[in-house]
């Protein structure tokens, strides 16, 4: 079956750097995305990979690595904004999304 | 420009009861799609549109229908709710489908309840 595992909560401090990880198994790849989700709000697209390797952009940063089966968002210089659900989400062979269940990010001062 | 907008953004209904909920896009997007989304899972897809007047079922179908007469709106319809149901509804958009890669535009979603 096709599935996505990233942790259910983490915790971070302001001003430091997390990483999300996700880990997916699909039939079929081809790519994967990486959505912000505020609480009560609607999820916001932040990356793309399809390539293995690193995408920076601003103070997220998405990596990919396809034999591995596996991603990570890299948040940077965390702001008290940042607390939101952070989705993973894998394009298979059909060109469907198989989402991940989403990882709450809590940031404290 | 107001994007993606669903109505209403909250209903509660009884069991048994129909509604039908109304996502409209003003960005003359191909492709609809309707999500929900419920406490430790990920999205998922019910039904989805490739273009105007046509639609296709999603991964959780069942208990749903939708339309699409215009290009800008895509409904989703219940006919006769069921406690399952309650979750929160979800509208997207894409100018991207089948075969190509594009992020998708979000409503802010409809939380239905049905008691």
């Amino acid at each position: 079956g096709q599935n996505i595992d990233q942790p259910t909560e983490m915790t971070a401090t302001e001003g430091a750097i997390v990483q999300i990880n996700c880990t997916y198994q699909t039939s079929g790849f081809n790519g994967l995305f990486w959505y912000q989700q505020h609480a009560g709000e609607a999820p916001t697209f932040l990356s793309y990979n399809v390539l293995d390797g690193l995408e920076e952009k601003g103070r997220f940063s998405s990596f990919l690595s396809r034999s591995k089966g596996y991603s990570y968002l890299l948040l940077k210089e965390l702001q008290m904004k940042d607390s939101a659900s952070y989705l993973c989400a894998a394009l298979d062979s059909n060109y469907q999304l198989i989402w991940g269940a989403g990882t709450k990010l809590i940031i404290k001062p | 420009n107001a994007g993606v907008t669903q109505t209403p953004k909250f209903r509660v209904l009884k069991t048994g009861q129909s509604m039908t909920l109304l996502c409209a896009q003003d960005m003359n997007h191909e492709y609809m799609y309707w999500y929900r989304q419920d406490p430790g899972m990920g999205l998922r897809l019910i039904h989805y549109s490739v273009g105007e007047g046509t639609t296709a079922k999603g991964e959780v179908p069942d208990g749903y229908n939708v339309s699409r007469l215009k290009k800008q709106n895509f409904l989703l319809g219940l006919e006769s709710a069921a406690p399952s149901q309650t979750s929160v509804y979800f509208c997207a958009s894409s100018n991207k489908g089948q075969g190509e890669i594009g992020e998708l535009f979000f409503g802010e979603g409809s939380r239905l309840t049905v008691l």
